[in-house]
């Protein structure tokens, strides 16, 4: 069975600092899909990406940028320059292929992030 | 498009009362999601339908809960009887083959 670990639980920066939350998954399948999802104070969840198991390639958007290493099982998210608008909680999230869809989510149980001034 | 459409948001009840939770899908998407939200279980996935048809419910917790999907572009989650241990935020959810999932606003359900 899937499962996706967010160990840290809370982590508090000040603002204009970097931060990087961990995300490490187990898959038996050799397809899958990992996601980062941010939930702001407003309750909605808002999709950052989607990375497929066949492209490593690390991603830059913005001021985030994502670390995908199979050898790892990890998915590592950072935040560059944190802003207070940045406080969330951030949740990865994993999808097995063989379900036939990306979008049957097992998800991580979150890091709160807290940036402050 | 107005992306996915969840009502209520939020919903008091008293315990043993039905409750229905509605939701729109973007329009197009072939796959629609329930996942539930709680602080003992956080996020989990209820139910999901592909082309209207239940695919797989085995995150429905009891019974108790129940879920159709009669259109493309309508689905509703009901609880009867309610309980206090179902207060939680239900999210809905749509998506198309291998894209991402896009999440409604959610319903937040207090059971008293």
């Amino acid at each position: 069975a899937q499962k996706v670990t967010q160990a840290q639980t809370e982590i508090s920066v000040v603002e204009k600092e970097d931060v990087t939350l961990d995300c490490v998954y187990e898959t038996r399948d050799t397809t899958y899909y990992l996601f980062w999802y941010k939930q702001p104070p407003s309750g909605e969840l808002v999709f950052l990406i989607r990375r497929n198991s066949f492209d490593e390639q690390n991603e830059i958007s913005g001021r985030y940028s994502w670390n995908f290493q199979k050898s790892t099982s990890s998915f590592n998210f950072t935040i560059t320059a944190s802003q207070v608008v940045d406080s969330a909680v951030y949740f990865c999230a994993l999808s097995e292929a063989l379900t036939g869809t990306a979008s049957k989510l097992t998800f991580g149980t979150g890091t709160r992030l807290q940036v402050t001034l | 498009d107005a992306g996915v459409i969840q009502s209520p948001r939020h919903e008091v009840t008293e315990m043993g009362q039905e409750v229905t939770l509605r939701c729109k899908p973007i329009s197009g998407h072939n796959s629609l999601f329930w996942y539930r939200q709680t602080m003992m279980r956080g996020l989990e996935l209820l139910i999901y339908f592909n082309n209207n048809v239940p695919i797989d419910d085995s995150g429905m917790p009891e019974d108790r809960f129940s879920a159709k999907m009669p259109n493309a572009s309508f689905s509703t989650l009901k609880i009867q009887p309610s309980e206090p241990r179902d207060s939680a935020v239900y999210f809905c959810a749509s998506g198309e083959g291998y894209t991402e999932a896009f999440f409604g606003q959610g319903t937040r359900l207090t059971v008293v």
